[in-house]
């Protein structure tokens, strides 16, 4: 049971141009949500969080948007850059469940010049 | 400030055989965590330490073992490997654990390759 999906595998954006990364969840009970970046023969590196209780947090170019009652982020990165090409992840934590993420499959994000 | 180290970095195995994979977090960091990653399943929770207890279990069979020392180096064990063993093992280190806004820092990976 897949309870953090990404249903696009990839997407393809010119630089400068804004790109979305979609997420959906289907536990109700996660309260905290993190996206990941990640280059090939790397390990994922921490973009930006949100908790339940906020609908938007901003961190330079790189903004999530949280909408609970569609149970639906979204991260937005203005604008985007060739370095930006990698693979996002988006994750989601519940309180008392320690240090667990549940990660998306991941969306192959590539910036085109 | 050194980041997660993992090590070795690539292992080949045969079926049937045991693997030890090791975690060093960053300085300071007591909580580690462990995640499998294939291209089916994406990044899958195996289990996390504290102070050398296990805190938390994600859904593996008891092939997967870890432990984590007093340093809070942490070691993960596959016994008797399977084909499906096969993925990245990424280790991730954190402050403390449970804490929403402590985020957590993921090393390179330890590539397994079971044939």
């Amino acid at each position: 049971d897949q309870q953090v999906k990404q249903n696009s595998p990839s997407l393809s954006v010119q630089e400068g141009r804004i790109s979305i990364l979609n997420c959906d969840y289907t536990n109700s009970m996660f309260d905290y949500f993190l996206w990941y970046k990640k280059y090939p023969a790397e390990g994922p590196t921490f973009l930006i969080s949100i908790s339940s209780i906020k609908d938007k947090n901003e961190d330079g170019r790189f903004t999530v948007f949280l909408n609970k009652s569609a149970k639906h982020l979204s991260l937005h990165i203005v604008p985007s850059q060739p370095g930006d090409s990698a693979v996002y992840f988006c994750a989601a934590s519940l309180t008392g469940g320690g240090n667990k993420l549940t990660f998306g499959t991941g969306t192959q994000l590539k910036v085109e010049l | 400030k050194a980041g997660v180290t993992q090590t070795p970095r690539y292992l080949i195995k045969t079926r049937g055989q045991q693997v030890t994979l090791s975690c060093s977090p960053i300085s300071g960091h007591r909580s580690v965590s462990w995640y499998q990653q294939t291209p089916g399943q994406g990044l899958q929770f195996l289990f996390e330490y504290f102070s050398e207890t296990q805190r938390n279990k994600g859904n593996f069979p008891g092939r997967f073992s870890g432990r984590q020392f007093s340093n809070s180096r942490s070691e993960m064990n596959v016994s008797t490997l399977e084909l499906g063993d096969s993925a990245l093992y990424l280790c991730a280190s954190r402050l403390t654990p449970g804490l929403a806004g402590y985020e957590q820092y993921f090393g390179p990976g330890t590539r397994l390759t079971v044939t």
